[in-house]
């Protein structure tokens, strides 16, 4: 089956505690990125890949890092996560290289305390 | 950078009824754009979308119109039902060089009462 799997589907943890959630895809698409999704404020791009081993900034990148080593992973890296992190995150991939028709994962509920 | 701007955030229809999310952005370089579906509790999901060269697409109950010249697009969905209700999300695709970013409205939340 298709899909963009996110992992871990909850996650609580504490200020400061560096923590990845982990994404991958099996449908062999060039184009990943991530989103958080807060109430109000829809949802925002974090950084975005075209390719492995090149990666951009979104919107809202500041707090985060990523990596694109292989094709079908692309991991969301919080070195020191602050409250303000706390939200709905979400991972995408595109057949298309630049991000158009997003599968989403089913997102990542993060909680920082 | 791009800004779009989503209206209403809430919209309450009557099942049968059309219902119209309107959205409008900023960059004149945008040049594709897709609506997004999101259940309660469940991932966005792609129903339509649009390049700047088309100026209208539909699918069955759904369609979406395009003016480049007023930066503005809309989803229409006719005959709604029960299923339909669901935070809609707007985007537009911004492309300059090797840049490519993709911007979200901020949602609405269509209720279809039975």
């Amino acid at each position: 089956e298709a899909q963009v799997t996110q992992n871990p589907r909850y996650l609580i943890t504490v200020t400061g505690k560096k923590l990845t959630v982990t994404c991958s895809q099996n449908m062999n698409h060039e184009y990943m990125s991530w989103y958080r999704q807060d109430p109000g404020l829809g949802l925002r791009q974090i950084y975005y890949s075209m390719n492995v081993e090149v990666t951009d900034k979104g919107d809202v990148p500041e707090g985060y890092k990523v990596s694109r080593k292989e094709k079908r992973n692309f991991p969301l890296i919080l070195e020191s996560p602050s409250p303000n992190q706390t939200s709905l995150y979400f991972c995408a991939s595109s057949p298309r290289r630049v991000g158009e028709k997003l599968f989403f994962g089913s997102g990542t509920q993060l909680s920082v305390l | 950078g791009e800004n779009v701007e989503q209206h209403p955030s809430t919209l309450s229809v009557q099942e049968g009824d059309s219902a119209v999310i309107k959205c409008t952005y900023s960059d004149s370089a945008s040049n594709y754009f897709p609506w997004y579906k999101q259940e309660l509790g469940k991932r966005p999901q792609l129903i339509i979308d649009i390049r700047s060269n088309v100026g209208e697409k539909k699918d069955q109950r759904i369609a979406v119109t395009l003016n480049k010249t007023a930066k503005h697009f809309s989803l229409h969905i006719t005959e709604t039902q029960p299923e339909d209700s669901a935070v809609y999300f707007c985007a537009a695709l911004f492309s300059g060089g090797s840049n490519y970013k993709l911007t979200f409205g901020k949602g609405t939340l269509l209720t279809v009462n039975p």
